[in-house]
């Protein structure tokens, strides 16, 4: 069974643009949790998705927001980046909402310049 | 809000000595308890978890129990190996609900074990 893919695996940006990373659940797992580690803050929730919904929120600016597609897909798009959203920004998925192990990617390292 | 303390690192053992990695927590209920694991160049994976007080999770030699007198969480292996070297990660859900892929990490710890 294949893990949870997110691409791309690394990236650099400047300040005042925008990305967009994408993450693949395992095959059959419907909730995809996003996270944010840092040296400084460690590992922070971003947001979860279920069913295309939006479940969960982290404490996050409004730059930051996500969407799930219909095939358990998800994305997660960054505005107006700033050079503190340097990051890995990791992807989990899990098979539903209740409670059970959570699977991570490999994660998305984003440099802002 | 929940948080999660973990003792300050790095730590470094030799091959077969005792690990303790001390973690406590602060959270309302009965949280689900994990300590998850990064080994170099992988993702993270979970290591135990434990869901209700008194719980002892257990896996590849490693043990923890859900103390909730003392909201810990203490990670232990008696004989650590080299292979052990890695970072580990307390962490919980709040209890209930939809809370559960929402996870509050502590800052982690880096294990390294000589030979």
């Amino acid at each position: 069974k294949a893990g949870v893919t997110q691409t791309p695996r690394y990236l650099i940006k400047t300040r005042g643009q925008q990305v967009t990373l994408s993450c693949s659940p395992i095959s059959g797992h419907r909730s995809v949790s996003w996270y944010q580690q840092t040296p400084g803050q460690g590992l922070q929730f971003l947001f979860e998705y279920f069913s295309e919904t939006q479940r969960n929120k982290g404490n996050f600016p409004g730059r930051f927001s996500g969407r799930q597609f219909s095939n358990s897909r998800s994305e997660m798009n960054v505005s107006t980046l700033e050079l503190g959203d340097s990051a890995l920004y990791l992807c989990a998925s899990r098979p539903g909402l209740a409670a059970g192990e959570l699977f991570f990617g490999e994660g998305s390292r984003l440099t802002v310049l | 809000g929940d948080s999660v303390t973990q003792m300050e690192g790095p730590v470094t053992l030799s091959e077969e000595a005792f690990l303790t990695i001390n973690c406590t927590y602060t959270a309302t209920g009965y949280p689900s308890l994990f300590w998850y694991v990064q080994y170099p160049g992988e993702s993270l994976q979970l290591l135990l978890k434990a869901t209700k007080a008194d719980d002892k999770g257990s896996n590849k030699g490693f043990e923890a129990t859900y103390r909730k007198e003392t909201t810990s969480f203490h990670l232990e292996k008696g004989s650590v190996q080299v292979s052990d070297s890695a970072v580990y990660f307390c962490a919980l859900s709040a209890a209930g609900g939809t809370s559960y892929g929402k996870l509050t990490f502590g800052q982690g710890t880096i294990l390294t074990v000589h030979p």
